[in-house]
């Protein structure tokens, strides 16, 4: 079945860097773009970060926009998130999700997700 | 950036109520908004996208309205399997999430 499993999430320190993993199964990883989305406790859903398909196109929300990083492996099937220069704010779930190619939804409408993986950043 | 403002931010309402969440656009989006359930401790689940279209195998129940600013989101008869937050999402030109509606039965 169609899936996505997140990994990586872990208690970090203020300042470190962390990279989380996504890997997809149950369908063609390599035509889809990909996204992360987070989720700090009890708060709301903020977009992090696009990919398309083919890697060439990266696009990142204000806030993470200069310390992570979007990249894919599409050998692999996997999405990666590298965040760098960590700080409390970033305490949150991370998840990754896809538009998939069912129907005529549009590029917009993230109708895969994975679990989620918690990142807690604390001295 | 377009901001989102979403309306409730909570609501109760009894099994069987009709109810209603609007999400307000700080500009035009067209039809570019969706509509998603999150129960907790659980992923976002897609239900509308494109304003209005219900996405494959969620009930009937499930509704949304609108274009331009202003959008509806509704649920005909409440379901105690529909105690979530919801959230509606632009896609006009970046992603952008409205604050959601944590909805409980009364």
């Amino acid at each position: 079945q169609v899936q996505l499993v997140e990994s990586g999430g872990k208690v970090v320190q203020p300042g470190r860097s962390l990279r989380l993993s996504c890997a997809a199964s149950g369908f063609t990883f390599s035509d889809l773009a990909m996204h992360w989305v987070r989720q700090a406790p009890g708060k709301g859903l903020e977009w992090l970060a696009f990919i398309s398909y083919d890697a060439n196109k990266k696009y990142y929300a204000d806030s993470v926009k200069g310390r992570f990083t979007i990249s894919r492996d599409n050998s692999k099937n996997t999405l990666y998130l590298q965040m760098n220069s960590l700080t409390a704010e970033d305490t949150a779930v991370y998840f990754c999700a896809s538009p998939s190619s069912v129907g005529n939804k549009p590029s917009g409408a993230f109708d895969i997700w994975g679990q989620g993986t918690m990142v807690t950043v604390s001295s | 950036d377009i901001q989102m403002t979403q309306s409730p931010s909570s609501l109760s309402a009894s099994v069987g109520d009709r109810v209603t969440i609007t999400c307000q656009a700080s500009q035009d989006i067209s039809n570019f908004l969706n509509w998603y359930q999150q129960q907790p401790g659980k992923a976002p689940r897609l239900l509308i996208y494109d304003a209005s279209t219900l996405e494959t195998g969620v009930p009937s129940r499930f509704s949304g309205s609108g274009s331009g600013t202003h959008f509806t989101f509704t649920i005909s008869s409440l379901q105690r399997e529909d105690i979530a937050t919801y959230y509606c999402q632009s896609y006009a030109n970046d992603i952008t999430f409205g604050q959601g509606t944590r909805l409980e039965i009364k």
